[in-house]
């Protein structure tokens, strides 16, 4: 089973700093990786997706994503954070299931909080 | 595209009632999956279908969970006898299909027992 470790629970940052959320998984196969934020109250929304190729992904507002396939790691970055950033950060893991689904373990997040 | 969308937005029972909800996909996507999210947690796989059918349920679906998506439309999930400890955010998300194909989620529907 697939496993994923993000390894801050909370990150304070100033307005218009970069930040860096860091995520780890556990696979020594193939995997598809994907970021979503969850804003409170409300259903997750996909940031970006990793499914093969380049290293680095971008994905939307701002966001970027370094896929390290040899310290199985893709932490998400920012160059310049806004208020309106301050969301909870969900890093996931696909494993392909029957019928071709995409049945995704969670991270347990990351609370990203923006200040003035 | 309209969304996938969770009704009710929020449920509060008591224990040992009976709850449903429901979750409608984006209407082209044939695949539909169940989590629960718990506070300070990230999502727990529940149960997916293909179409109507029910092909993997997890562990932490009990005997008193069921979800059905009788027509692979709109999809119910059932909670019978329910205890304090399935107070939870349930989502429901839909795809397209093909391993790489991103959830879509709902906003979720909020449960509360008392």
């Amino acid at each position: 089973a697939q496993s994923v470790t993000q390894l801050d629970s909370q990150v304070p940052v100033f307005e218009e700093a970069p930040v860096e959320l860091r995520c780890n998984y556990s696979s020594s196969v193939s995997v598809y990786l994907f970021w979503y934020v969850q804003y409170p109250n409300q259903g997750l929304q996909l940031l970006l997706k990793y499914l093969s190729g380049s290293t680095l992904v971008k994905g939307i507002n701002g966001f970027e994503d370094e896929f390290n396939k040899s310290q199985t790691s893709f932490h998400l970055r920012k160059p310049s954070v806004h208020i309106s950033d301050t969301a909870e950060y969900f890093c996931a893991v696909s494993e392909g299931i029957t019928g071709g689904g995409n049945k995704l373990t969670f991270g347990t997040g990351t609370q990203l909080k923006v200040e003035l | 595209d309209t969304g996938v969308s969770q009704d009710p937005r929020h449920k509060i029972t008591k224990r040992g009632q009976n709850v449903t909800f429901r979750c409608d996909p984006i209407s082209e996507h044939n695949r539909l999956y169940w989590y629960r999210q718990t506070l300070g947690q990230g999502p727990e796989f529940l149960t997916y279908f293909q179409n109507e059918a029910q092909l993997e349920k997890s562990r932490l679906l009990s005997d008193r969970f069921s979800a059905e998506r009788p027509k692979g439309s709109f999809s119910t999930l059932e909670i019978q006898r329910t205890e304090q400890g399935d107070s939870a955010m349930y989502l429901c998300a839909s795809s397209p299909g093909g391993q790489g194909s991103p959830l879509h989620f709902g906003n979720g529907t909020r449960l509360t027992v008392t």
